[in-house]
């Protein structure tokens, strides 16, 4: 699986866009681009996933490059749960098991 | 109504102990896992059984031993505790097949269960 780099924290006003990078400049053509989130302590959660294409959902956006090395995870109006540790993986879609190699993520700070 | 839950939540222990963290999910997958975060908060997989049948074994020390009475089941017994024991250890279940498009391949934790070796 390729590996992704994050910036190990940000800060972000409550109620602005919180824009969260990450470099996968060598994933391959079947690899996804996978989100996850972990709220101090809690169980991560899944937040998005895409291919190539942009994503939408009700909890955040991700914008993929056109060459798809990056990608950014976009939460449109930051409230102050949303402060977590928030992890970029890369990861084919396989049958079976799926096996989420978690790295340090981006620990993300709201600020009222 | 929790789709993957732990018990229990905290443990303390001695070294040297045996105890175990059960693990159960209501969500109808297929495959589940265990995953354990460190002190430096590093989430790695430990093991992961699809169908009952084990298919992930990370370098664990087989003083870890899971077991799956059934798919929605998957139990983790741990012998001769020792303080580098000491963690969160997060169940996690998915739906293997990715047959459908609305399946997105997407882990559901539980809330973990704090191990505290002394």
């Amino acid at each position: 699986d390729a590996k992704t780099t994050q910036p190990p924290s940000m800060d972000c006003a409550e109620g602005r866009a919180a824009n969260l990078p990450c470099n996968h400049s060598t994933i391959s053509g079947n690899e996804y681009v996978y989100w996850y989130r972990q709220i101090h302590s809690q169980g991560p959660q899944y937040i998005i996933h895409g291919l190539k294409n942009n994503e939408t959902n009700e909890m955040a956006s991700l914008i993929i490059t056109e060459d798809r090395k990056s990608s950014t995870l976009i939460l449109p109006h930051a409230t102050l749960r949303d402060t977590a540790v928030y992890y970029c993986i890369v990861r084919a879609r396989i049958q079976g098991a799926q096996k989420l190699v978690f790295g340090q993520g981006t620990r993300l700070t709201i600020n009222p | 109504d929790t789709a993957v839950s732990q018990t229990p939540k905290y443990l303390v222990t001695q070294m040297g102990n045996d105890k175990s963290i059960k693990c159960e999910q209501n969500l109808g997958h297929d495959t589940m896992y265990w995953y354990k975060q460190d002190s430096k908060k590093f989430l790695k997989i430990m093991f992961s059984y699809n169908n009952k049948e084990l298919i992930i074994n990370e370098t664990v020390p087989n003083r870890f031993s899971p077991k799956s009475p059934d798919k929605a089941h998957l139990n983790l017994h741990i012998n001769s505790l020792e303080l580098g024991d000491s963690a969160v250890y997060f169940c996690a279940s998915s739906q293997g097949l990715l047959t459908y498009s609305t399946n997105t391949g997407e882990l559901f934790f539980g809330e973990g269960s704090r191990l505290t070796v002394l």
